[in-house]
């Protein structure tokens, strides 16, 4: 059970639309449709819940967060950067047997 | 409003046993499609999960700890519990407890609601 793949750091200006990607493989984010994205400010506690099942958005969640997937990567779009969306990103899948995989992180840093 | 709360040593020796507790409030475990799930985070890394527990008592471990793991919940207190074996360095870091769902209502495999976190570490 591997770590789901994701790049270290995306920056993106103000206004800009960056994206994550999450590369997992054929046994979890290839075949399940249950991709989730958690957004965590270091050093502040938990994560929160942004995306589910791949491209739902929890109630209370900005409409600036999208999700997809396409094979064995999913994808986080983050429209309309701003100031508060610096923080860490993570995916995670379920990944079989009752088993779930978390992503390596990704900081998004606002230039 | 759910609330759940990390409770244990905040110190363990190497090869000892951690031992946390996870007590949740503002609804029954037992209510609605939900699993209940450890998850870790080293300072500076990234999230592990370590494994989760239905209220039944079924539970899934992550593979690389399961020979050190057990499980369990006690839903008459509404809390659940992990016990970690033979702990090193290695296991030092900020424990999670949070709540996942599956089926009609829940957001399936997700974790919504999660404890502010508790952190261990193995010293001697």
């Amino acid at each position: 059970q591997s770590a789901l793949t994701q790049p270290a750091s995306v920056s993106g200006s103000p206004g800009q639309s960056i994206t994550i990607s999450c590369t997992g493989t054929s046994s979890d984010v290839g075949t399940y449709n249950l991709v989730s994205w958690y957004q965590q400010y270091p050093g502040e506690g938990p994560p929160q819940l942004i995306i589910y099942e791949n491209s739902k958005r929890p109630s209370g969640v900005s409409h600036r967060f999208s999700g997809s997937k396409s094979g064995n990567t999913a994808s986080l779009t983050i429209s309309g950067l701003q100031a508060e969306d610096e923080a860490d990103y993570y995916c995670s899948s379920y990944a079989g047997s009752n088993a779930e995989v978390f992503g390596t992180g990704t900081k998004v840093n606002v230039l | 409003q759910v609330q759940l709360q990390e409770s244990g040593p905040g110190l363990v020796r190497p090869s000892q046993t951690l031992s946390l507790t996870c007590t949740v409030s503002g609804a029954s475990m037992s209510s609605g499609s939900y699993y209940w799930t450890w998850i870790r985070q080293p300072a500076g890394k990234g999230l592990q999960w370590i494994g989760r527990i239905f209220t039944s008592g079924t539970t899934s471990y992550n593979p690389s700890l399961k020979s050190r793991i057990t499980m369990s919940v006690d839903t008459s207190k509404n809390q659940f519990s992990l016990r970690l074996i033979s702990m090193t360095a290695a296991d030092t870091a900020v424990y999670y407890c949070a709540r996942g769902g599956y089926g009609a209502g829940a957001y399936h495999a997700s974790h919504d609601y999660w404890g502010q976190g508790t952190l261990v570490t193995v010293s001697s």
